[in-house]
């Protein structure tokens, strides 16, 4: 079983609409989680961080966190053509050292 | 500079030279990392420094895997003997620090190496 594991599309949502993205881990001792978005042929950037139980809004994003269940999810509302991209979730399991696992990615396309 | 900067953007080696990838982290930043990533899978953690120190290296795939950062900012990546297997983007990443603890990696544009 993976670490991190994500569903890894493609996923492909209307422009306007909202697009779901999900994400398990593993290790229940993880700290801290993560949405990175990266498009093609360029590098990661973090778009959302999560530390706690519960939702987390950012403009259009909204992340959720369930250490219960160990999942967490990541909302796009209104979703819009830029949104385009392979979202990478992030865990943070190791207390003091900053490493974080990454998934394989969600390819999303969001149709015009 | 302004960002993470990493050289050479691509590298074509043949099997059983070596490499060496070169990452000039953002300035100030005391944390630095090195991501292997394959084409259409997740960054795979290799290695990360706190300013010169090497805490974590359990992501090298194999003895042929070497880094280092001896003075605390410039990281290089050696790769001796190179396989076909290690073509990939290697991504380095550095972040202000664990005190902040933000999670939030800078990531450089990557050095893509192909071996042929």
């Amino acid at each position: 079983q993976k670490e991190v594991e994500q569903n890894s599309g493609p996923l492909s949502v209307p422009e306007g609409a909202i697009a779901s993205l999900n994400c398990t881990y593993s290790d229940r001792g993880s700290q801290s989680f993560f949405w990175y978005r990266q498009y093609s042929g360029k590098s990661p950037e973090l778009i959302m961080s999560i530390y706690s139980n519960g939702d987390k809004e950012d403009g259009r994003f909204t992340a959720q966190l369930n250490k219960a269940s160990q999942y967490v999810s990541l909302l796009i509302r209104d979703s819009q053509p830029s949104d385009s991209a392979t979202y990478l979730c992030a865990v943070n399991n190791s207390f003091g050292n900053e490493k974080l696992t990454f998934g394989t990615g969600t390819r999303l396309t969001i149709i015009p | 500079g302004a960002g993470v900067s990493q050289s050479p953007r691509y590298k074509v080696a043949k099997r059983g030279q070596d490499v060496a990838l070169r990452c000039d982290p953002i300035s100030g930043h005391v944390s630095l990392f090195w991501y292997q990533q394959a084409l259409g899978q997740g960054p795979e953690f290799l290695t990360y420094f706190q300013n010169e120190a090497q805490l974590d290296k359990s992501g090298l795939p194999s003895d042929r895997f070497f880094a280092e950062r001896p003075e605390g900012s410039v990281s290089t990546l050696k790769i001796q003997r190179t396989q076909q297997e290690d073509s990939a983007v290697y991504l380095c990443a550095s972040s202000l620090g664990h005190s902040t603890n933000t999670g939030e990696l800078f990531f450089g544009e990557g050095s893509r190496l192909t071996v042929l």
